[in-house]
């Protein structure tokens, strides 16, 4: 089955500490996207990247950190930079080509808690 | 900057009464429009998409959405509400360019049996 995954599905960390949380495509997807989803707020774009070792600032990119090696692979550091980061991280993908760049699938999604 | 209202907070009605969930924007050329549901915990999931071409577009789950430009909206309906329906709905709308998607704050639906 074709989709994305994201791991773990819940982690915790301890202030001070830098954290990955890993997400994963089987689409062969060109773009993929982080969002950070807190209650009330909708979903904020954290980074994103259309293209292998290429990726861009979102909204909210500061105390985050991100790589983009594999066309598969998108991994998410938060940073102890990062001063609220506790809540809930979407990873999603699209194929390249306009207009359906912009129809995006999501992963499950991995909740962050900071202790 | 492209921008995304979804007035109601929260939706409260009961099991097989109609739904409508509201969405406006902002975006300076043509929308590329979506509605995505929620349940919690969970990831987004694609309910329907607008593009171009006929308003009314219909989704999976017996919803749909009408597109009208002039009121720079493109509200969600759904005939015959299910228990199951109750989630989370977020609308959104894309930029052309590089595929930046915006949503809104979402509207979250309870249904009453």
């Amino acid at each position: 089955d074709g989709g994305i995954t994201q791991s773990p599905k819940y982690l915790f960390r301890k202030e001070g500490q830098n954290v990955t949380l890993s997400c994963e495509q089987n689409l062969n997807h060109d773009a993929m996207y982080w969002y950070r989803q807190d209650p009330g707020q909708g979903l904020r774009l954290i980074y994103y990247s259309q293209i292998v070792n290429d990726f861009q600032k979102g909204d909210i990119a500061e105390g985050y950190s991100v790589s983009r090696e594999k066309k598969e692979s998108f991994p998410l550091t938060v940073t102890s930079a990062q001063k609220n980061p506790t809540a809930f991280y979407l990873c999603a993908s699209s194929i390249g080509e306009i207009p359906n760049r912009n129809e995006q699938f999501f992963g499950p999604g991995t909740r962050l808690t900071v202790l | 900057a492209q921008s995304v209202t979804q007035p109601d907070i929260h939706i409260t009605v009961s099991e097989g009464a109609s739904l409508e969930l509201r969405c406006n924007y902002s975006y300076g050329a043509t929308p590329y429009l979506f509605w995505y549901v929620q349940s919690p915990g969970q990831g987004l999931q694609l309910l329907l998409k607008y593009f171009s071409g006929d308003t009314l577009v219909q989704g999976i789950k017996g919803f749909e959405a009408e597109f009208k430009r002039s009121q720079s909206s493109f509200n969600l309906r759904k005939p015959s509400v299910h228990w199951s329906d109750a989630a989370e709905y977020f609308c959104a709308v894309g930029a052309s360019s590089y595929g930046k998607l915006t949503f809104g704050q979402g509207t979250i639906l309870t249904v009453h049996p």
